[in-house]
């Protein structure tokens, strides 16, 4: 079977640091993602992690253990816009995305 | 980046009746996916469009009621038949750029928020 998990909700401040995390178990593996959703909008590519270890990539940073099927997704100098849903998603080796849940942030002053 | 067209964006429709969205992809991709989004919850995917041939369906979602086509590398449907206020939900079109090792991607539509009443 395919599982995916999130955390459902978060609540961070403006200007700190957050870490959301995923832990998944799939048949098969071909790369993580994380995408970003805003309210009313379609998802946004974040980022895509394939090897083991931390993706950069300006105020986001994503990290996967293949071994412990974890990653994380690291937002830096919160900003009240980054209130959004953040989306986990495994690729398997037929190419289709599985969706976690999705864990919903919200940046308060 | 592939940049992805579905229409129409919204619609409201009477149950029992069919919906058919459109998804054109401005470059050729590899796979195309529709996924399901019901209100406050993540995306679940209907099926893959394979070109040419049946869609492949995941798990509690059937040809009769969610018929795709694909002609070509580039467009694919999805319809929404005999619906009931039950299909309420956004759907989006996916797609994977043609080449995994550069563009390991997946890009969405805006998508289409079907109301049924």
């Amino acid at each position: 079977g395919q599982n995916i998990d999130q955390p459902t909700e978060m609540t961070a401040t403006e200007g700190a640091i957050v870490q959301i995390n995923c832990t998944y178990q799939t048949s098969g593996f071909n790369g993580l993602f994380w995408y970003q959703q805003h309210a009313g909008e379609a998802p946004t590519f974040l980022s895509y992690n394939v090897l083991d270890g931390l993706e950069e990539k300006g105020r986001f940073s994503s990290f996967l253990s293949r071994s412990k099927g974890y990653s994380y997704l690291l937002l830096k100098e919160l900003q009240m816009k980054d209130s959004a849903s953040y989306l986990c998603a495994v690729k398997g080796n037929t190419g289709k995305l599985i969706f976690g849940q999705g864990t919903t942030l919200q940046v308060k002053p | 980046s592939a940049v992805i067209s579905q229409k129409p964006s919204r619609d409201i429709c009477q149950r029992g009746t069919s919906l058919t969205i459109q998804c054109q992809v401005d470059s050729q991709v590899t796979m195309m996916f529709w996924y399901r989004q019901q209100p406050g919850q993540s995306l679940t995917l209907i099926a893959t469009a394979n070109q040419g041939s049946e869609a492949t369906y995941e798990s509690g979602f059937v040809i009769d009621k969610f018929p795709i086509s694909r002609p070509n590398l580039t467009f694919s449907t999805l319809t929404v038949s005999n619906m009931s206020p039950e299909d309420s939900s956004i759907y989006l079109c996916s797609a994977l750029g043609r080449d995994r090792g550069l563009d390991p991607e997946a890009f969405f539509g805006q998508g289409t928020r079907l109301t049924v009443v």
